[in-house]
């Protein structure tokens, strides 16, 4: 069956470490988005992709970096620069330019900690 | 700017009764969606409903439905019948059309139901 599937679930992050999240879809959708999720708090994006080799900024991408190379995969990587970083981590992806009803498809989410 | 709010934060409902969600939206696109999400401790993210801004009916998905009304830009969630596993955060969200179609998926703070038994 299709979907996106994210690793880790579960992943404890040292003060001055780069983690990096995994995310991947094999539904072939162009477009994949990261959202980060405070407790109790609505989801905002970090980073978007609408086609390889190309991604955008979302509302809070300071101290986080991601990478395109692949259709599948769309990484994101947490770095010593983001202050803040434990929150719940979603990815999700979508058809680019399709219409509104057009639903998205989410993986089941990465918890990070800084410990 | 394109914004969703929900100014409820908590709800409490009594089993078997019905429960409204409120959500408003902010857009100047005339071409835009609207999703509800359930979203259970687990964290995964559950599609409930969508209504397109151009529907004439208001959506209905077996005991979701959304009160939609345009002029007011409000997109309320009404679940009947309510069940202890309707317990969970309830998130509005918007997707734009046209030439703000980046797909992104614009998403309110968010509702924490309670069913009580």
């Amino acid at each position: 069956d299709g979907g996106i599937t994210q690793s880790p679930k579960y992943l404890f992050r040292k003060e001055g470490q780069n983690v990096t999240l995994s995310c991947e879809q094999n539904l072939n959708h162009d477009a994949m988005y990261w959202y980060r999720q405070d407790p109790g708090q609505g989801l905002r994006l970090i980073y978007y992709s609408q086609i390889v080799n190309d991604f955008q900024k979302g509302d809070i991408a300071e101290g986080y970096s991601v990478s395109r190379e692949k259709k599948e995969s769309f990484p994101l990587t947490v770095t010593s620069a983001q202050k803040n970083p434990t929150a719940f981590y979603l990815c999700a992806s979508t058809l680019r330019g399709a219409d509104t009803n057009y639903g998205y498809t989410f993986g089941s989410g990465t918890r990070l900690t800084v410990v | 700017a394109q914004k969703i709010t929900q100014t409820q934060p908590g709800m409490f409902v009594q089993e078997k009764e019905a429960v409204t969600l409120d959500c408003t939206y902010d857009t100047s696109d005339p071409s835009y969606g609207l999703f509800w999400y359930k979203q259970p401790s687990s964290g995964e993210m559950i599609f409930l409903i969508y209504q397109g801004s151009y529907d004439q009916q208001n959506a209905t998905e077996g005991r979701y439905s959304l009160n939609f009304q345009k002029a007011r830009k409000s997109a309320n969630l009404v679940i009947s019948a309510s069940q202890l596993g309707d317990s969970a955060m309830y998130f509005c969200a918007m997707r734009l059309h046209g030439s703000s179609n980046t797909g992104k998926l614009i998403f309110g703070q968010g509702t924490t139901l309670q069913v009580k038994p």
